[in-house]
């Protein structure tokens, strides 16, 4: 089945310290990947997407994301944290161009120490 | 401003009432969404339509119904037969370019159960 795994269910990085929020997709063909952000009670904002060429990819926020076929990986990274990048990230997959679904990962939790 | 409206932001729902949420888009995007996310399972697909007049089911459509008649809107109607649905609901909306299809999303509604 297709799936997205994001395996760390809650992260704590101190303020200023580098991230990275880890994410594991299914599937055999290179499918079209984002990542999007949550502020409590409210909608997702795209934070970056992939669908071909560089496979680092840059984002708003200073945020960016490196595909890697071979780890079936988009991981999304950024060298320092602010206090403000406290929220709830998720990765979601496009497996079939036809239906243009989502899948998404359950969702990592970011809490940021001063 | 171009964007996706939801309303209303809180919705309340008695015991074996249908409730409609609404999803507005100015953006002419061709196809809309709705998704349900509880705590912990990211978020889940109801319904999404393509084209105007013509819808398909997601993965947890029981309990639930859309229509599609024009562009720019998409309602969703929690029906009684849903018993679980307290839940936030977001609907996304995308335009297929040649590059690839990206949703953008709506503010959310939360709907509770009186």
């Amino acid at each position: 089945a297709q799936s997205v795994t994001q395996p760390d269910i809650h992260i704590t990085v101190s303020e200023g310290a580098s991230l990275e929020l880890r994410c594991n997709y299914s599937y055999g063909a290179t499918p079209y990947l984002f990542w999007y952000v949550q502020s409590p009670g409210q909608g997702l904002q795209l934070l970056l997407k992939y669908f071909s060429g560089d496979t680092l990819v840059q984002g708003i926020k200073g945020f960016e994301a490196e595909f890697k076929r071979s780890q079936s990986s988009f991981n999304l990274r950024k060298p320092s944290v602010h206090w403000s990048d406290a929220a709830e990230y998720f990765c979601a997959v496009v497996f079939s161009s036809n239906t243009g679904k989502l899948i998404f990962g359950q969702g990592t939790t970011l809490q940021v120490k001063p | 401003d171009g964007g996706i409206t939801q309303s209303p932001k809180y919705l309340f729902r008695k015991e074996g009432q249908n409730v409609t949420l609404s999803c507005e888009q100015n953006l002419n995007h061709d196809a809309m969404y709705w998704y349900r996310q509880d705590p912990g399972q990211g978020l889940r697909l109801i319904y999404y339509s393509q084209i105007v007049n013509d819808f398909q089911k997601g993965d947890i459509a029981e309990g639930y119904s859309v229509s599609r008649e024009k562009k720019e809107s998409f309602p969703l109607t929690v029906t009684s037969a849903q018993k679980n649905p307290t839940a936030f609901y977001l609907c996304a909306s995308s335009k297929r370019t040649s590059g690839g299809e990206t949703q953008y999303f709506g503010p959310g509604t939360r709907l509770l159960v009186l």
